[in-house]
């Protein structure tokens, strides 16, 4: 079946400290893979996205790569702000009715 | 910038009332989406809805639950008679829509979510 593992937070980060969030999937078929990120008292909002193999998605200065051989897409940003506290999940969509399998979300709490 | 508008923002029921939450799609949109979200636990997919007719459900989505499109603005999600259980956060999104026969991502927009507490 269709799931999206992501590491359990909350994270707590200082300001310009390199930021990881692992994410990993199983599939049936060849999904396309998403980050999206909720601010407090906000919806779900796409981060960015990759929808083959070796794509790298990229936004705002965040980057994740599609790796077939390990099934993952972990999110990775260089140096965090206070402004990238938020929620983020790692979701997979396979098929032809954007049906998303999102993970249990990530909080990112970065301080000053 | 075109968004997706869910209403209300926080509803609070009585068990075995009736609830219906309502979102307003992006205009150009032709595929309507309900996940919901339980207090710490993953966005769970409920219902697809293209065409005026479901497309696909999920096992969540019981007789209880019901989706329309009324008045091809608003897209609305019923629970019949509310449970403790259904306590939740529930999101609303919509697409532009898929190629059929592919797996190209199209983007969903989603609303900024119905907080439902069941009393």
């Amino acid at each position: 079946g269709n799931s999206v593992t992501q590491m359990e937070g909350p994270v707590t980060l200082s300001e310009e400290a390199f930021l990881t969030i692992n994410c990993t999937y199983t599939a049936t078929g060849y999904p396309s893979l998403f980050w999206y990120v909720q601010y407090p008292g906000e919806g779900l909002q796409l981060l960015l996205k990759a929808t083959k193999a070796d794509d790298k998605g990229s936004n705002k200065g965040f980057e994740a790569t599609y790796r077939k051989e390990t099934t993952s897409f972990h999110l990775e940003k260089g140096s965090v702000q206070v402004s990238d506290s938020a929620v983020y999940f790692c979701a997979l969509k396979t098929g032809n009715f954007n049906k998303f399998y999102f993970g249990s979300g990530t909080k990112l709490n970065v301080k000053p | 910038e075109p968004e997706v508008t869910q209403t209300p923002s926080h509803q609070v029921t009585q068990m075995g009332q009736e609830v219906i939450l309502r979102c307003v799609p992006i205009s150009n949109h032709l595929y309507f989406y309900w996940y919901r979200q339980i207090l710490g636990q993953k966005v769970e997919f409920l219902v697809s809805f293209y065409n005026n007719e479901i497309s696909e459900k999920s096992e969540i989505f019981d007789d209880q639950f019901s989706v329309e499109r009324p008045d091809g603005s608003n897209f609305t999600l019923k629970i019949r008679s509310t449970k403790l259980e259904d306590s939740a956060m529930y999101f609303c999104a919509s697409s532009e829509g898929a190629q059929w026969g592919t797996a190209v991502a199209t983007e969903a927009f989603f609303g900024q979510g119905t907080r439902l507490t069941v009393v």
